[in-house]
């Protein structure tokens, strides 16, 4: 069974840091490209950063370049997601998913699994 | 960066009708690399469909998509108490992905 469990979620305050961290079981992590999602309260899903397999090849959404870093530690089946500089628009709970293949092939870039999700509050 | 947007906004249904989703694309989106997912309250977003008409593992056949180019179409045959909930389209033709705001069913 998938399992894909955030921690590192919080209070932080603008302009300040705070990386996420995703626990994947139940699938070869370094099979699959990995991706972080975010909703704002009472909002729509926004896709945020994805990577490859490898870790080697990386997107982002404009409004995290920058400022958000995606990574993996495929010894540990561990997705990060390093965010600097937060704003109070990056406020969401940070979801992190699973892609249904490589970022090679488009035609499995959908996200098959997600996980529960982890709150970012970025206030003073 | 394609934008994705939904029809209606809000959809208001008995269980048992039919239910229409609509998601137009800004742009063509390539070889028809649409999702669709559904989100109840509290809870992560599930995966319904792929590649614009692929069911996703589990997913009951009352959920079908369809459409190419710029015009998907998410059909829910008769409503079950258990499918109101929002619905949001996502493409992942691009390197950037986007989702539409969302169509929420809601009870009538």
């Amino acid at each position: 069974e998938v399992q894909l469990l955030e921690s590192g979620g919080g209070l932080v305050q603008p302009g300040g840091s705070l990386r996420l961290s995703c626990a994947a079981s139940g699938f070869t992590f370094n099979n699959f490209a990995m991706s972080w999602v975010r909703q704002a309260p009472g909002k729509g899903l926004e896709w945020v950063s994805a990577i490859g397999g490898g870790g080697f090849t990386t997107y982002y959404a404009d409004s995290v370049k920058g400022r958000f870093t995606i990574s993996r530690d495929n010894s540990k089946n561990t997705l990060y997601l390093q965010m600097n500089s937060l704003r109070a628009e990056d406020t969401a709970v940070y979801y992190c998913a699973k892609l249904s293949g490589l970022l090679s092939a488009t035609h499995t870039r959908y996200i098959d699994y997600w996980g529960q999700g982890t709150l970012v509050t970025v206030s003073s | 960066e394609i934008v994705l947007t939904q029809s209606p906004g809000t959809l208001s249904l008995s269980p048992g009708e039919r239910a229409t989703l609509s998601c137009r694309a800004s742009q063509s989106v390539s070889s028809s690399y649409l999702a669709w997912y559904q989100q109840k309250p509290g809870q992560a977003p599930r995966l319904l469909i792929y590649g614009a008409s692929s069911r996703a593992t589990g997913i009951p056949d009352r959920f079908s998509g369809s459409g190419s180019g710029t015009d998907f179409t998410l059909t829910i045959t008769r409503l079950e108490p258990e499918d109101f909930a929002v619905y949001y389209c996502q493409q992942y033709g691009s390197s950037l992905w986007t989702f539409g705001h969302g169509t929420k069913v809601e009870i009538k």
